[in-house]
């Protein structure tokens, strides 16, 4: 498609389990970002990619959160032995890289995560 | 820390020209002012973005002061569809992270 495309849209997992959630950016996007964005609050920075590189993961809250970016395209976000406060929805979002066009960062539909 | 202030909550009558305020008056020379909303469940959307002058799209108008420290968004015939959360963000150049503060909650009233 050609929008970003995140997957699962639901993972519901139990305490303790590890969780694996998917971004495909929009084709030629090269910076590749993510958030989360807990029940009835704002979106939360975690990490940003340039190319396979991560400039910034100044917003990953603890060392159980990992990402990683293949071929400069898709990403995948780890979540080591969850816990309940990791329920959120995890946004992706993707844009061209600086100096080109507006800059405009284009939103995947998220990724919700419960940990029970 | 996002560098911007909105209002929490605004009511606009459908129909009506819709107006968010945004205060960045630690805006720095270099840095645009970008708008966002979040309709419910959704994941955020680009309005439109400026760094000095007044902006138009098929979506929105920006209103920027020329001291740049405050800009207005405004939609021109607000409609159901817009009731969302506005957000207003600073930023320095593409490529780098959006911050998003608390925004503005915009509720379009019947």
């Amino acid at each position: 498609g050609a929008g970003v495309s995140q997957s699962p849209s639901n993972k519901v997992t139990e305490k303790g389990k590890d969780v694996e959630l998917r971004c495909d950016p929009i084709s030629g996007h090269t910076a590749l970002y993510w958030y989360r964005q807990s029940l009835g609050q704002g979106l939360e920075f975690l990490i940003y990619f340039q190319g396979n590189s991560a400039p910034d993961k100044s917003g990953l809250p603890s060392d159980r959160f990992s990402a990683e970016r293949t071929g400069g395209s898709v990403s995948t976000l780890t979540i080591q032995r969850t816990q309940q406060e990791d329920s959120a929805v995890y946004l992706c979002a993707s844009s061209w890289s600086s100096g080109r066009a507006s800059g405009e960062l284009f939103f995947g539909e998220g990724s919700r995560l419960t940990v029970l | 820390d996002a560098k911007t202030t909105q209002p929490p909550s605004m009511d606009c009558a459908e129909g009506r020209a819709a107006n968010l305020p945004c205060n960045h008056s630690t805006i720095s020379g270099n840095e645009y002012v970008y708008w966002y909303r979040q309709i419910h469940s959704q994941g955020p959307q680009y309005i439109i973005h400026g760094l000095k002058n007044n902006e138009t799209n098929e979506m929105a108008s920006l209103i920027i002061t020329e001291d740049r420290k405050s800009s207005t968004l405004i939609l021109p015939h607000a409609t159901l569809r817009d009731t969302a959360v506005y957000y207003c963000i600073v930023r320095v150049a593409a490529g780098e992270k959006l911050t998003f503060g608390t925004g503005t909650r915009l509720t379009i009233i019947p």
